[in-house]
Order: structure tokens, then sequence, then C-alpha cells
């Protein structure tokens, strides 16, 4: 069974922190991505990657960047958090091809205080 | 881009009668309509999907069917039991076969909640 683990579940942080979100999946996909979760809105994209070193900018890029040194790894990087920065944050993977069935983390609670 | 609009935001149903989400796209190209369910505290995941290339597609209690000339697809639940209590997202994506898949797109979501 496939495997997207969040570092963290829970992650509180002052306003002006540099944050980082850790995922890290187990089935060699090449696609990973990182969603914003919000109430009323849906999953929105922030950014992704199809390979390693390679990003791309989702919908809401702003205020995030991403890392992607190994396949296995994929980070996002807030890199001076804000309060609307508030949110569920989830990762996934899927494998290339035409199976685009999303593989996503348990996510990761982050409250910017 | 893609604008995914979907509807109830949330629903109430009595157990045993059916549920039925919709969802509206804009974009003509998208051909790969998948649903997720996400569970109070859980991961998203997913229960069904379709492409353009074919109406509907069933699973158990669980159908969706896809109308491309209107540009709209529904989830169908019949028979609807408390588990089936979620949050429900409709996507849709283009597709490119043998290259690089196109981003899902997600509408707001629905809650829905069987009431036993």
């Amino acid at each position: 069974d496939v495997k997207v683990t969040q570092s963290s579940r829970y992650l509180v942080k002052r306003t002006g922190e540099k944050v980082f979100l850790e995922c890290v999946q187990d089935m060699d996909h090449e696609n990973m991505f990182w969603y914003r979760q919000d109430p009323g809105l849906g999953l929105r994209l922030i950014y992704f990657s199809y390979d390693v070193k390679m990003k791309e900018k989702g919908d809401i890029p702003e205020g995030y960047s991403v890392s992607r040194e190994k396949k296995e790894r994929f980070s996002l990087i807030l890199e001076s958090a804000s309060t609307n920065q508030t949110s569920m944050y989830l990762c996934a993977s899927s494998p290339t091809g035409r199976n685009e069935k999303l593989f996503f983390g348990s996510g990761t609670q982050l409250s910017v205080l | 881009g893609e604008n995914v609009e979907q509807h109830p935001s949330t629903l109430s149903v009595q157990e045993g009668d059916s549920a039925v989400i919709k969802c509206t796209y804009s974009d003509s190209a998208s051909n790969y309509f998948p649903w997720y369910k996400q569970e109070l505290g859980k991961r998203p995941q997913l229960i069904i999907d379709i492409r353009s290339n074919v109406g509907e597609k069933k699973d158990q209690r669980i159908a969706v069917t896809l109308n491309k000339t209107a540009k709209h697809f529904s989830l169908h639940i019949t028979e609807t039991q408390p588990e089936d209590s979620a949050v429900y997202f409709c996507a849709a994506s283009i597709a490119h076969y043998g290259g690089s898949q196109g981003n899902l797109i997600f509408g707001k979501g629905t809650k829905l909640s069987v009431k036993p």
C-alpha cells in the first residue's frame, strides 16, 4: 500500500518564522503535490513537482516555496509565516501515466500565531 | 484555467435515501473527473473516477455520470448508510496520454450527513 507520510500532524509557529513541512512517499512516484485545505474553499494547489529538482507553481504559490532534492521527498517552505497561512496542508503523490490517482498524506494542521 | 463548481455545499439525507452531488467545469479539454471522499479527520481518498470517453460508471452503491456537452458530472450514492457521511470533492483535469498529467482542480466540497 502506498504510504505518504507528513512529518507533523500539528504545528504551531509564530509570525515571521521560517517553516518547513516535510513529505515522504515510499512508492517511487514521480509526481508530488502540496495542497492547502480551508473550510469552504476545498483543496487548492500550492506547488507541484513532476521530477527531482523540478517544481512548478500551482494556483496559490505566493508566500511559499518548495524543494525536491530526492524523488521520495517534497518539502514545502513558508519563508516568513503569516497568520493567513494558518491552514491544513496536504501532500500528495501519484505515478506518471494515465493513472492520475492521488495518494494523500494525513495532513499537517499549521497554526501561525 | 479550469474552474470547478460543486453543489450543494451541504447535504443531509435519511439512511437508505439517495444522494446526488453535482459539479460543473469550465475547460472543455478536461477529460478526467475523479471523486474523493474525506471522512472526518482523515485524508481524502479516491472513490470513483470517470474519463471523457465514458458517460457513466458504477461501483456498487456509487455511480458517476458525465455530460460533456453541458460540462457537468454528478456523483450518485444509493441506499445511503451512516458511514457515507463525509466531505466529497469532485475534480477535473486534462490527462495527456503518455506525457505529463494535468493538475487536478478541485471543487469546494460537499458535506454529506446521513441520518440513521
